[in-house]
């Protein structure tokens, strides 16, 4: 089955930590996002990456680093500098930059 | 700045009642308008507008864009239970680079 795989579903770090987010497509597809949502806001953009090995910031990417080494995979950092950490992260991919996105199935992070 | 905005950011209906979306949008170098529909917290993806005036439709759904007003509307007829969700209006701008989602409308339809 093509598609994207988040992982892992819930998540639980202590203050000041860092932790890795896992997203996987086998759509063979080569733009890759990340998202984050709070409640009562729009999905915000935090990195994306257009090709293997490139990446561009989002709107909030302060405080996170990804990295693009196979097109299948994005991991997404959040690092102990994010203020905010406890959100919903969702990935998405796309075949191109610009094209329709399809999404994984998030992965709550809970920091405390 | 750009920016999307969602009306209403609430609806409660009930089942057959018909419902209109509303998305209006500020975004430098517009390329093209997207609807989500947002349950169990991941969106799927149900429109993609890039021409103002050509009608999108899906099922009960149907989208239109007018870019010299710059909005568009999402309306769903015969409404049921399970289209409730949240329908998100995201706008993509400066030439494929930028992604900005509006907060959402959270549907509510009633039995």
């Amino acid at each position: 089955d093509g598609g994207i795989t988040q992982s892992p579903k819930y998540l639980f770090r202590k203050e000041g930590q860092n932790v890795t987010l896992s997203c996987e497509q086998n759509l063979n597809h080569d733009a890759m996002y990340w998202y984050r949502q709070d409640p009562g806001q729009g999905l915000r953009l935090i990195y994306y990456s257009q090709i293997v090995n490139d990446f561009q910031k989002g709107d909030i990417a302060e405080g996170y680093s990804v990295s693009r080494e196979k097109k299948e995979s994005f991991p997404l950092t959040v690092t102990s500098a994010q203020k905010n950490p406890t959100a919903f992260y969702l990935c998405a991919s796309s075949i191109y930059v610009g094209y329709e996105q399809y999404f994984g199935p998030g992965t709550r992070l809970t920091v405390t | 700045e750009d920016k999307v905005v969602q009306s209403p950011l609430s609806l409660v209906v009930h089942e057959g009642d018909t419902v209109t979306l509303n998305c209006s949008y500020e975004v430098t170098n517009f390329r093209s308008l997207l609807w989500y529909k947002q349950e169990k917290k991941a969106p799927t993806f149900l429109f993609m507008l890039t021409s103002s005036g050509i009608e999108k439709k899906s099922g009960r759904l149907s989208s239109i864009l007018d870019k010299k007003e710059l909005f568009s509307i999402l309306n769903i007829t015969a409404t049921q239970t399970g289209d409730s969700a949240v329908y998100l209006c995201a706008v993509e701008g400066n030439y494929g680079q930028n992604f900005v989602f509006g907060p959402g409308t959270r549907l509510s339809v009633l039995p």
